[in-house]
């Protein structure tokens, strides 16, 4: 089975300033899809980004974007710019390659970040 | 633009009383998802569907049934409530192939158990 490992449980950055979220994974597959969910008070599930884990060029969507270290299995979410909109739990989540149905997505415990005016 | 949608957004059921929370999508995906999400936790799968008529179990089924009759709709029922089902729900759906199977979430179902 996979997991997923969201080490910082909170963190508070000042607005306009760059934060790096951290998430490790533990699977035996060589092929598979990661995930950046974002959940803001609201409790919606907003995808942020997504890094196929057969392409070597990290993923950007505009202000966010990823560090993905295959062999240390580490994908790490950068945000640029920060702004009290990003205010939220950001969520890890693993895919396995066959697809949504066997496992569906395995999330980690999430990271509360906090952007402070 | 309706995506996934969920029906109640919120409700509060008594110990031993049964419920159905609604799901439906209007995107087409052949898979749907029901999730629970504690305090302070992640989201864990409870019951999955690759199609109309094919349901399977996730990492946290017990206490919960589902049906797919149709590839729009997969509601999830409550047998029996107890307070540790006090979360929130949230349904989801993805295509079966192609676009690295993203998965969309409803805006979830918060349901208390007293």
């Amino acid at each position: 089975a996979q997991t997923v490992t969201q080490s910082q449980p909170e963190m508070s950055v000042q607005e306009a300033e760059t934060v790096t979220l951290s998430c490790t994974y533990d699977t035996s597959e060589n092929n598979y899809y990661l995930f950046w969910y974002k959940q803001p008070p609201s409790r919606q599930m907003i995808l942020v980004i997504r890094q196929e884990a057969y392409k070597q060029q990290n993923a950007t969507e505009n202000r966010f974007s990823v560090n993905f270290q295959k062999a240390a299995k580490s994908f790490s979410l950068k945000i640029s710019d920060s702004q009290l909109g990003d205010t939220a739990m950001y969520f890890c989540a693993f895919m396995k390659p066959s697809g949504g149905g066997a496992d569906g997505l395995t999330f980690g415990k999430g990271t509360h970040l906090i952007i402070q005016p | 633009n309706a995506g996934v949608t969920q029906t109640p957004k919120f409700r509060i059921l008594k110990i031993g009383q049964s419920m159905t929370l609604q799901c439906a999508q209007d995107m087409n995906h052949n898979y749907m998802y029901w999730y629970r999400q504690d305090p302070g936790m992640g989201l864990k799968l409870i019951y999955y569907s690759v199609g109309a008529g094919i349901t399977d179990k996730g990492e946290v089924p017990n206490g919960y049934n589902v049906s797919r009759s149709t590839t729009e709709d997969f509601p999830l029922r409550l047998e029996l409530a107890a307070p540790s089902q006090t979360s929130v729900y949230f349904c989801a759906s993805s295509y079966s192939k192609g676009a690295g199977n993203t998965i969309y979430f409803g805006e979830g179902s918060w349901l208390t158990v007293v």
